[in-house]
């Protein structure tokens, strides 16, 4: 069974900078796409960013581009979340997850994010 | 990148069938057969229960099907159980724009 873990969170300034991690296992994490969803409290989701097996292809949504950056190490089976400049609206889970044919087909059990001062 | 619309409720009996729609726009729903829809209980990760417009993941149970007509898709819950109420959302892709979802429906079994 697929296992996604997601780590880092907390509580943060604004224009704060945080480092989310997601380790990966039972599965050959070199050959997935991963993304990062969030979900604002109370809220839906919001796609935030994925990444290529081979960390070659990536995507943000406009609302975080240009702050945060998506990485991976597949020597380690993780992926990571740079989180700069946060602002308010950044609170919420996070959520990394596979990403195959433009769908998330696994989970992790997210970590909360809250900017506020 | 806009939202998916999508209906705040919807309701139904046991054992009855309910509609949720999601309706987008030709640059996601209407161009792309990439139309997922994920389940989410009440603090848990969402769960996707349909991928590709139609299609099941294994374990996910048939009552749970999907389909799309131009820029509208559907989730259709068949022979509704206690156990299918949940939040439910749809997602699309939609080019450079990467993936939208929708706003989520809140569904109560009654």
């Amino acid at each position: 069974q697929v296992q996604l873990v997601e780590s880092g969170g907390g509580l943060v300034k604004p224009g704060g900078s945080l480092r989310l991690s997601c380790a990966a296992s039972r599965f050959t994490f070199s050959d997935y796409y991963m993304t990062w969803i969030r979900q604002a409290p109370g809220k839906g989701l919001e796609w935030v960013s994925h990444i290529s097996g081979n960390g070659r292809t990536i995507n943000y949504a406009d609302s975080v581009k240009g702050r945060f950056t998506i990485s991976r190490d597949n020597a380690k089976n993780s992926l990571y979340l740079q989180m700069n400049s946060l602002r308010a609206e950044d609170t919420g889970v996070y959520y990394c997850a596979s990403f195959r044919a433009w769908n998330c087909d696994y989970w992790g059990q997210g970590t909360l994010v809250t900017v506020s001062s | 990148q806009s939202a998916l619309t999508q209906p705040p409720s919807a309701s139904g009996s046991p054992g009855q069938s309910v509609t949720i729609s999601c309706t987008g726009t030709s640059g996601d729903v209407g161009n792309y057969n990439f139309v997922s829809w994920y389940q989410q209980h009440p603090g848990k990760a969402p769960k996707l229960m349909i991928y590709e417009v139609n299609k099941r993941p294994s374990g996910v149970p048939d009552r749970f099907s999907g389909s799309k007509s131009g820029d509208t898709a559907s989730l259709t819950v068949s022979g509704l159980q206690a156990e299918d109420e949940a939040d439910y959302y749809c997602s699309s892709y939609a080019g450079s724009s990467g993936v939208v979802f929708g706003g989520g429906t809140k569904l109560t079994v009654l």
